[in-house]
């Protein structure tokens, strides 16, 4: 099984501001990976995947990238309603689904 | 568009069998395009997948679970399920249900809390 890890657990971010995300994975999983947005009270949506590839609607300010065990998820800046919890997933050894803890973005 | 709804009750009784229910729009679950499964969230805590199907009828469940876990297609209601058998507390969460025309999760439902409690 892979494990996720990402961090920081929270980030604290002004409106406007950028935010940059961490996720490392215990092994390599090349450029399959994938991010998702968890708003207060809502389901995930897939933002990302292929590591950098936006899903359909994604808006341009989100952005992802790395590569092996080490990739980052950048918000360029951020917008009220990007304030929600980000999860990553590998899916290069599938089954078993793993997913990282989570970052939650908030107003800082 | 792919849409999803899940439905079954709310509160469950400890060690009784939960029984989640997904009807899909857009889509046929027959469809080999997609992999229909649930994913889990219990209160204030990350996401747990259960468990997959493909429209040929390959499960692939959560280590972790796959000694109570089942997951089905009814093709007739086009809709998938979940039963999750001898429940605990900890089983308590929201329940997701998803479609992936690979293998991460395009599209989820709005999800559904289910409580484990006597």
């Amino acid at each position: 099984e892979i494990v996720m890890t990402q961090s920081p657990a929270t980030l604290s971010v002004s409106p406007g501001e950028r935010a940059t995300l961490s996720c490392r994975a215990s092994q390599s999983v090349g450029s399959s990976l994938a991010w998702y947005q968890q708003r207060p009270g809502q389901a995930p949506r897939l933002l990302i995947f292929g590591v950098s590839i936006r899903a359909s609607g994604i808006p341009a300010r989100f952005s992802g990238s790395g590569s092996g065990t080490e990739f980052t998820l950048t918000i360029s800046s951020l917008q009220s309603e990007d304030f929600a919890v980000y999860y990553c997933q590998p899916y290069n050894k599938w089954p078993p689904v793993t997913f990282g803890g989570g970052t939650k973005v908030d107003i800082k | 568009q792919l849409q999803l709804q899940e439905s079954g009750p709310g509160l469950v009784k400890p060690s009784e069998t939960l029984s989640l229910t997904c009807t899909v729009s857009g889509a046929s679950v027959s469809s080999s395009s997609y992999y229909w499964g649930w994913i889990r969230q219990p209160p204030g805590k990350g996401l747990e997948w259960i468990g997959s199907i493909y429209y040929s009828g390959s499960t692939y469940y959560n280590p972790s679970l796959k000694s109570r876990v089942a997951i089905f297609v009814d093709t007739s209601k086009n809709q998938f399920s979940l039963k999750l058998s001898s429940v605990t507390a900890t089983d308590t969460a929201i329940y997701y249900c998803t479609g992936s025309d690979y293998y991460y999760f395009d599209f989820w439902g709005q999800g559904t809390l289910v409580t484990v409690s006597s």
